[in-house]
């Protein structure tokens, strides 16, 4: 199957710095890419549509101005946890939009283990 | 009311019996549905994908799907101790909407 990637796989940063974290699709192109949250032991929560060359699409409740999302071409996209807080210590999660497939199947990265101190 | 309803369990079986996963949603208009698997401290892995109602099976994997009732369920025979994870119930409207996830069971397979 298709392979997205992420980078850090964890990370841990100090409260009030900025963390940048990238997803790549690795032999697909994906135009739509997806930023999810999750806490432990719960699901997964959808945070923002990111989409090639335009602004990305948030979810109801997310800020904007602070998950900073940029999808500067069709195999990255990026996601900037700006004046990081503790509460934002979670495991972030992307997925990429295989739209070349018959089934339009999103494929998932590896996650990203974010601990704000 | 959730969309998509999945029991979080956790699950424990022994190695072998057959397990079944299900989920309840309540929005008629879903039409593609998945489950995925999600190892500890790992992004979900898609394992199965149906489109509308019926059966699909792959390997020890069967997917079910039935509308009318609203649920779903999935089916692992030979369970064994490498399928224990979590497993996410996902549905979505068409093919391009975004995917609304249950909140995952946890299923350990006892050697």
């Amino acid at each position: 199957g298709a392979v997205v990637s992420q980078h850090p796989s964890w990370v841990i940063c100090k409260s009030g710095t900025s963390v940048k974290i990238e997803c790549r699709s690795l032999d697909f192109q994906a135009t739509t890419m997806f930023w999810y949250r999750q806490f432990p032991k719960q699901s997964l929560m959808l945070m923002a549509t990111s989409n090639e060359g335009s602004k990305a699409t948030y979810e109801q409740g997310v800020e904007k101005d602070k998950f900073l999302i940029n999808h500067a071409s069709l195999t990255l996209s990026t996601l900037t946890v700006t004046s990081a807080h503790p509460e934002d210590s979670s495991f972030y999660i992307c997925s990429a939009r295989d739209s070349g497939s018959a089934t339009d199947t999103q494929y998932f990265g590896p996650g990203t283990r974010l601990t704000v101190l | 009311q959730k969309e998509v309803e999945q029991d979080p369990g956790p699950l424990s079986v022994p190695e072998g019996a057959i397990v079944s996963l299900n989920c309840t949603y309540s929005n008629s208009a879903f039409q593609y549905f998945m489950w995925y698997r999600q190892y500890s401290r790992k992004g979900p892995e898609l394992l199965m994908y149906t489109y509308s109602s019926g059966n699909k099976e792959d390997g020890r994997f069967t997917a079910q799907v039935d509308k009318s009732s609203k649920y779903i369920s999935l089916f692992i025979r030979d369970s064994q101790p490498s399928d224990s994870a979590t497993y996410l119930c996902a549905m979505r409207y068409s093919s391009a909407s975004k995917i609304i996830f249950g909140s995952g069971t946890r299923l350990s397979i006892r050697p």
